[in-house]
């Protein structure tokens, strides 16, 4: 399996509180993703990275920032959290060199803001 | 803009029996394709994959996808299936040239005895 680990797999929080998850990869990884699971929506990507300091928005990054200040890290924060946001949250990472865009994922975060 | 579909949302079907999990896309070019796989709890799990060549792919698990590029699609399919099979699968499609991916919803498999 793919090294990535997702910190804290579990959140309970309120509206308005901010909010920061963690992705850490192992592998070296160019391209890192955040991606929201809701049912019947499957997977949509939230941010993406493509390097150090190198993000774009994805199709629902309203609400949503990102930072990747190592290859390592790629950190997604709500600012002030909404019930909205409850959901549950993947990293991703691929590479480059041939590989295409093949993807590898992180255990999620489950997230609930009351 | 690449699009997938997976039109069924939920399957049922006994275990030993056959499968096959649509999927269709939109995209101008041959793209890539890939079918995931979510166990309850877990993350995603990457069964096989289409880049280009042989249109019938092997995977992981007993699993296989043919690309069909005339009815733009990627069908899953299995001989028969194991209870431990039962799952959330995703057909998931990329662009030449691009490291995004687009999912489809999902088809949610359940296995009966």
């Amino acid at each position: 399996d793919a090294g990535i680990t997702q910190s804290p797999r579990h959140k309970v929080t309120e509206t308005g509180t901010p909010v920061t998850l963690r992705c850490h990869q192992t592998e070296n990884h160019r391209y890192m993703y955040w991606y929201r699971q809701d049912p019947g929506h499957g997977l949509r990507l939230i941010h993406y990275s493509y390097g150090v300091k190198d993000t774009d928005k994805g199709e629902v990054s309203d609400g949503y920032s990102v930072s990747r200040s190592k290859t390592e890290d790629f950190l997604l924060t709500l600012e002030s959290a909404t019930s909205s946001q409850t959901s549950v949250y993947f990293c991703a990472i691929s590479g480059t060199g041939g590989m295409g865009p093949e993807q590898f994922f992180g255990p999620g975060t489950r997230l609930t803001v009351l | 803009a690449q699009s997938v579909t997976q039109p069924d949302i939920h399957i049922t079907v006994s275990e030993g029996a056959s499968l096959e999990l649509r999927c269709n896309y939109s995209y101008g070019a041959t793209p890539y394709l890939f079918w995931y796989v979510q166990s309850p709890g877990q993350g995603l799990q990457l069964l096989l994959k289409y880049f280009s060549g042989d249109t019938l792919v092997q995977g992981i698990k007993g699993f296989e996808a043919e690309f069909k590029r005339s009815q733009s699609s990627f069908n899953l399919r299995k001989p028969s299936v194991h209870w431990s099979d039962a799952a959330e699968y995703f057909c998931a499609v990329g662009a030449r040239g691009a490291q995004k991916l687009v999912f489809g919803q999902g088809t949610r498999l359940t296995i009966n005895p």
